[in-house]
């Protein structure tokens, strides 16, 4: 059975860094074709896809926010690090880690998520 | 950019066939997979390639994708079917893609 869980700061103030974790069980991300994604969802609309690294380290950004994310991974640890720089207000949402079908670009299981808000 | 739109809302009766649509350009050349996400819970994949169910989800749930529409359809939709649903497509350059989202009410 495969769970994800994201862990991190429920609150950021503006201009700092965010640094989520998340740890998975059920899979293994140095299988071939594997990968983990991360997404987020404000109130109210639809998730928003930001990062995903693969089994053999490949990573790819959203185009919008590729200058402020970073992701990666710990094999050994099962986890999958997800750094965001310079929040703003607008950042703050419900942010979620997936995994990804292998050979396929659909998210079928999902993290609870957790909740960032960025104040000052 | 590519992108994904879903229209806003659909009512549909208790027991009656629902269909959400999800509209991109040549979209029927992609795979498009369909997620449902119930008031604050995580979205749960419903449709994956199209027209594929993961394991555990109800034979009701049924997809389709040509030209450039992909429909979600629900057949004898029950109660516990109301919630929000979201397309998703892949595009080379976009990446990962969702719609704006659909909310379902079974009246």
């Amino acid at each position: 059975q495969i769970t994800l869980k994201e862990s991190g700061p429920s609150l950021v103030k503006p201009t700092e860094t965010l640094t989520l974790t998340c740890t998975f069980s059920g899979f293994s991300l140095s299988t071939r074709e594997v990968g983990v994604g991360w997404l987020r969802q404000p109130p109210g609309k639809a998730p928003e896809w930001l990062a995903l690294i693969y089994w053999d380290d490949d990573k790819r950004y959203s185009p919008s926010l590729k200058s402020r994310l970073s992701i990666s991974k710990d094999t050994a640890k099962n986890q999958v690090v997800l750094t965001m720089t310079n929040l703003d207000p607008v950042d703050s949402a419900t942010y979620y880690c997936a995994h990804k079908i292998p050979r396929d670009y659909s998210l079928d299981v999902w993290g609870q998520g957790t909740t960032v808000t960025v104040s000052s | 950019s590519f992108e994904l739109t879903q229209p806003p809302s659909v009512s549909v009766s208790p027991g009656q066939t629902a269909n959400i649509t999800c509209s991109g350009d040549k979209l029927g050349q992609r795979y498009v997979c369909w997620y449902q996400q119930k008031a604050g819970q995580s979205p749960v994949l419903v449709i994956y390639r199209d027209n594929k169910r993961p394991s555990g989800i109800p034979e009701r749930f049924s997809g389709s994708n040509s030209g450039d529409t992909a429909t979600l359809t629900i057949s004898g939709t029950q109660s516990m079917d109301e919630a929000e649903f979201y397309c998703q497509a892949w595009d080379s350059s976009t990446l990962w893609v969702f719609g704006g989202g659909t909310k379902l009410t079974v009246l």
